[in-house]
């Protein structure tokens, strides 16, 4: 079954740039989606279709997927980016959703 | 205004089927594309998806667990029911709601606040 690689944790200073990957088989072939889940808080969609955001995320949030890797981005860092990140793909050839394990975002 | 809200029972003895309801409000469930899904999440663990069921009825389940899951949906009165048989406490888990669309390829854009399910005799 396919499976998702995300680095456990990620640390930032505030107003830096924090990057938190995703890794899959040719992942760039599939189209990946990022949560964002605050300590207690229901997940939030943040990325959609690799690097749309929905309406309300701020542009500080990006996303990119090319090879093997997806990466979400988030620019200028701030106290409250500090959560948990899951990254999910919808693998069409097992008709499986997945979902990553996940990376926590700590700001310095 | 999409909402999602999960409702079942908050404990439940090992061996014995959990049964979640899903009522939500904003879409319907007979639009092209929808689809309303289950995702849980155990104390302090990931998230894992555990099954969709779409407009046209077609149904997905996480292979792992597909001989104990079953996910229905009741059109006219906006419900997704979910069932787990023979639940143990590795199933003691935050279940959540969510709604998707074949659109965006299926990315979960709302979530039901989850509901805390423990399984302890």
């Amino acid at each position: 079954s396919y499976v998702l690689t995300q680095p456990p944790s990620v640390s930032v200073a505030p107003g830096k740039t924090a990057r938190i990957t995703c890794g899959g088989n040719n992942i760039a072939g599939k189209t990946v989606h990022w949560y964002q889940q605050r300590p207690g808080q229901v997940p939030v969609l943040v990325i959609f279709f690799d690097s749309d955001r929905p309406s309300g995320i701020p542009e500080r949030f990006s996303g990119s997927n090319s090879g093997d890797t997806a990466t979400l981005t988030i620019s200028g860092v701030e106290a409250g980016d500090e959560a948990d990140y899951f990254c999910h793909v919808w693998d069409r050839s097992s008709d499986q959703q997945i979902f990553g394990g996940g990376t926590k975002l700590t700001v310095l | 205004q999409i909402t999602l809200k999960e409702s079942g029972p908050t404990l439940v003895k090992p061996t014995q089927t959990l049964t979640l309801t899903c009522t939500f409000s904003g879409f319907s469930l007979t639009t092209t594309g929808v689809g309303v899904g289950w995702v849980r999440q155990p104390p302090g663990k990931a998230l894992e998806w555990l099954a969709l069921i779409y407009w046209n009825d077609d149904k997905q389940y996480n292979s792992s667990l597909k001989n104990r899951l079953t996910v229905t949906k009741d059109t006219p009165t906006k419900q997704v029911v979910l069932r787990m048989t023979n639940v143990g406490p590795v199933d003691t888990a935050t279940y959540y709601c969510v709604h998707s669309d074949r659109i965006t390829d299926d990315a979960f854009d709302m979530w039901g606040q989850g509901t805390m399910v423990t399984v302890s005799s």
